[in-house]
């Protein structure tokens, strides 16, 4: 069983839908939880980073954690075209090792 | 700002031949800096990281070897390549219990 599992999708939905992206984990140790943006041949930029338990929002952008289901979640509201990507799950134990999902990609339909 | 830098962007090397790709950060001091590969559809391989000059620890045995000559300075190498050393590989900082910082990656193909 891997550490961190995360769906690779592809996830396809029509613009101006709400987007749930999730990653689920078995290391109960992890404080640290993030979530990348990639584009296609591009590096992954950080788009959320959120420390313990509790809910993080950005412009259309809401990070969730649950520690207690070690389940972690992303949503994404009024979903653009320009939001089709690859969205990857990491985390850490607080030191300098992030343990990654494999990636979900997600494609936004005009 | 921080900014880091990551060269060249696509590389395309017989087999047999050697690699050096190069990752200078800016800006920043004492960084943790990584390197990963990343094959087509997959997740992301973590290759080399160093805490700083001259300390590298490898995670995946292979053929590549890394060097951390300046603070800012990561260069990942090969002597010879192998036909699976075809990849996209990403050069990464970061400080402690922070995110990362990824550069724009090398696509490398072997031929």
């Amino acid at each position: 069983q891997k550490e961190v599992e995360q769906d690779p999708g592809p996830l396809s939905v029509p613009e101006g839908a709400i987007v749930s992206l999730n990653c689920t984990y078995s290391n109960s140790a992890f404080q640290y939880f993030m979530w990348y943006r990639q584009y296609s041949r591009k590096g992954p930029e950080l788009l959320m980073y959120t420390y313990s338990s509790g809910n993080k929002e950005d412009g259309r952008f809401t990070a969730q954690v649950d520690k207690s289901s070690k389940y972690i979640s992303l949503f994404i509201r009024d979903s653009q075209p320009s939001d089709s990507a690859t969205y990857l799950c990491a985390m850490s134990e607080g030191n300098y090792q992030l343990i990654w999902g494999a990636g979900t990609k997600l494609i936004i339909k005009p | 700002s921080q900014t880091i830098h990551q060269w060249p962007a696509t590389l395309v090397q017989p087999v047999g031949s050697p690699l050096s790709l190069e990752c200078t950060v800016e800006g920043t001091s004492n960084p943790n800096l990584y390197w990963y590969r990343q094959a087509a559809g997959r997740g992301l391989q973590l290759l080399f990281y160093s805490v700083g000059i001259g300390q590298i620890s490898s995670e995946v045995p292979q053929n590549l070897s890394a060097s951390r000559p300046q603070d800012r300075q990561f260069i990942l190498s090969s002597k010879k390549l192998l036909l699976s050393d075809s990849g996209f590989y990403l050069c990464a900082w970061s400080v402690l219990q922070g995110g990362y910082t990824f550069g724009s990656g090398t696509r490398l193909t072997v031929v």
